[in-house]
Parts: structure tokens; sequence; C-alpha cells
């Protein structure tokens, strides 16, 4: 079973609507992260949250919202989609006692606004 | 700020090939290393890390030395397999900040 799940996998939408991505964990993690990747551009940080009370925002964070509901979930929504968030949407996890900070992802969701 | 400088892609190489894919970095701290790998149509998932200068990560042939005095992490493994195709990060931890900045990805394609 995945360890970090997203939902949906793929959404087709259109400008103007709202839209929220879901993540959850199995790893009993405190830390979770939103990215968005684009083609010759890696990833880029959305928003963070080190636990449900903590949310910041990551480096990209204009146009996007998000929801600490639990330890184990985090969600993103875009409040009106525009076609330039069109990409490729991951989530991620990581201990908040871990040494190194490693990141670990979900499958990712691919969203496409026109 | 911090910030991961990839080689750009793409590569392609032949199976058994040699493989090198550089990396430098900038941060204000002592970061952690890591190379994260990303297979088609999955998530990133850890190939190899390194928290300190000197020190190797390894896994699954590749290796990466974590060089403090050229700040570079380059990834490297003697021979390629098909399977080996796929897009390569480089990222850095900030450990304090809790927060991981990542190099825009490398794509290598191995043909037989």
């Amino acid at each position: 079973d995945a360890d970090v799940t997203q939902t949906p996998r793929n959404r087709i939408t259109k400008t103007g609507k709202r839209i929220m991505l879901e993540c959850s964990q199995t790893k009993g993690h405190d830390r979770m992260y939103w990215y968005r990747q684009d083609p010759g551009l890696g990833l880029r940080l959305i928003y963070y949250s080190f636990d449900v009370k903590d949310i910041n925002k990551g480096e990209i964070s204009d146009g996007y919202s998000v929801s600490r509901q639990a330890q184990a979930k985090f969600s993103l929504s875009l409040e009106s989609a525009i076609p330039n968030q069109t990409a490729l949407y991951f989530c991620a996890t990581s201990r908040r006692d871990g040494a190194y900070n490693e990141q670990f992802f979900g499958p990712g969701t691919r969203l496409t606004v026109l | 700020g911090d910030s991961v400088t990839q080689m750009e892609g793409p590569v392609t190489l032949s199976e058994e090939a040699f493989l090198t894919i550089n990396c430098t970095y900038t941060a204000t701290g002592y970061p952690s290393l890591f190379w994260y790998v990303q297979y088609p149509g999955e998530g990133l998932q850890l190939l190899l890390k390194a928290t300190k200068a000197d020190d190797k990560g390894s896994n699954k042939g590749f290796e990466a030395t974590y060089r403090k005095e050229t700040t570079s992490f380059h990834l490297e493994k003697g021979s390629v397999q098909v399977s080996d195709s796929a897009v390569y990060f480089c990222a850095l931890s900030d450990t304090n900040a809790g927060k991981s900045t990542f190099g825009d990805g490398t794509t290598l394609t191995v043909k037989p």
C-alpha cells in the first residue's frame, strides 16, 4: 500500500473553477508539503506545514490555499483556476525529528486548466 | 537563499556507458544533500544522500560525494542500464528550516 496518496490522479477543469487536491499519508510524519512541477523548472514549493496549526507559504503560494485537516491530511485548493496553473502537483512528507529531512513523495496529480 | 544547479539535459547514453550528472549548490549553512529519481508516471523517490563533507552516498550502483570545497554533489554510475532511464533531481535540505531546495532535474535516457 502507498504511504502517501493523492487524489485525484488526473483532473481537467476550466478557468475560474475551484479545485481541491487531496493528500493523505500513513507514515505518521508531522511535516507535509505541496510542490508543483513544470518542465524545465524542477519542483517549486507552494505551501508547507509542520503540524496541524503551523502552515507556511512557500515560494509560489499566490493563487493557492491549503488546509491541514489532521496530521495525516493536507489539501491544496486553487480558488479560481487559471491556465498557467496547469502542472504536475506533488505532496510530500518528512519526519519532524528526522536528521536529514528526507522527503517522501506521493504519485502526483496532473492538473489541466483549460 | 539556497539554490541548486544541475547539469542541463537531456542526457542520452548507450547501455553500459559511464554516467555523470553534475550538481552544484549554494547554501548559507551546512545542508544535507540528496539525489532523487523520478521514473515515468511516478513521484520522486530518494536515490542516495550525504549529510556532511566528504560523505559518499551510494545506492543501486550510483554514487555521489559531498564536496564542501567545491560545493558539489555529482552523481555517477559506472555502467548504466536501460532501467536507469528516468529524471534525476539534486536537492539540498536545510535541516533547521525543514525545507528542501531542488534542482531543475536531468532527464536520462539509456538506449540498448
